[in-house]
């Protein structure tokens, strides 16, 4: 299995420019969600979909944040428009949601840059 | 919801002896707690788990104790080595729905 696969991989943007980060869970997972990581915050949580619905998106900054998830194969964050302060690594996660054990796998990261 | 916290933030040890990394959260119905190592660059990936059943667990040189009733959980790594030195982070989860992490350790191991 590939693991958790996110794309681009590194971005920088110019401020007020919108952003798209894209995630492809592991095959068979039925659990996705989305974490913004920096020096300040540590891991947050952005959002999470169960079987492609999201279940809790307390954790989006701002209405400048969305996130859809229209497949069980593909996931997007978008940032629009961006600022300076969304300067972040951005990890997808997955994971099967089944029983109180499976942990969640995380992808590569996408390290994003606004400037 | 939860609330994870991580102890120490920083933690050097030399190669050889013990490091311990400790986390307490809040909710008593959180079941089910991994631990995580992030070297630097990359993405954090699962080194050992503890389910709520469960007070230990071993694999090799690292070892996870849970207790409930304290509601703190404790990484141990034995005979370090300069391969461990990375960020540790702790998280605690109901049913892994949302799982919440600690604020991160970074250890480093001298040579």
């Amino acid at each position: 299995d590939a693991g958790v696969i996110q794309s681009p991989r590194h971005e920088v943007t110019e401020m007020g420019q919108e952003v798209t980060l894209r995630c492809k869970p592991i095959s068979g997972h039925n659990s996705l969600f989305w974490y913004r990581q920096t020096m300040m915050r540590g891991l947050e949580l952005l959002i999470y979909f169960n079987n492609n619905v999201p279940i809790d998106d307390s954790g989006m900054p701002e209405d400048r944040f969305s996130a859809k998830m229209p497949n069980a194969s593909f996931s997007t964050l978008k940032i629009q428009p961006s600022e300076p302060r969304d300067s972040a690594v951005y990890f997808c996660a997955s994971r099967i949601r089944q029983g109180s054990g499976n942990t969640i796998y995380f992808g590569e990261g996408s390290w994003l840059t606004v400037v | 919801g939860e609330n994870v916290e991580q102890h120490p933030s920083t933690l050097s040890v030399q190669e050889g002896d013990s490091a311990v990394i400790k986390c307490t959260y809040s909710d008593s119905a959180s079941n089910y707690f991994p631990w995580y190592k992030q070297e630097l660059g990359k993405r954090p990936q699962l080194i050992i788990d503890i389910r709520s059943n469960v007070g230990e667990k071993k694999d090799q040189r690292i070892a996870v104790t849970l207790n409930k009733t304290a509601k703190h959980f404790s990484l141990h790594i034995t005979e370090t080595q300069p391969e461990d030195s990375a960020v540790y982070f702790c998280a605690a989860t109901l049913s892994g729905n949302q799982f919440y992490f600690g604020t991160g350790t970074s250890l480093t191991v001298i040579p």
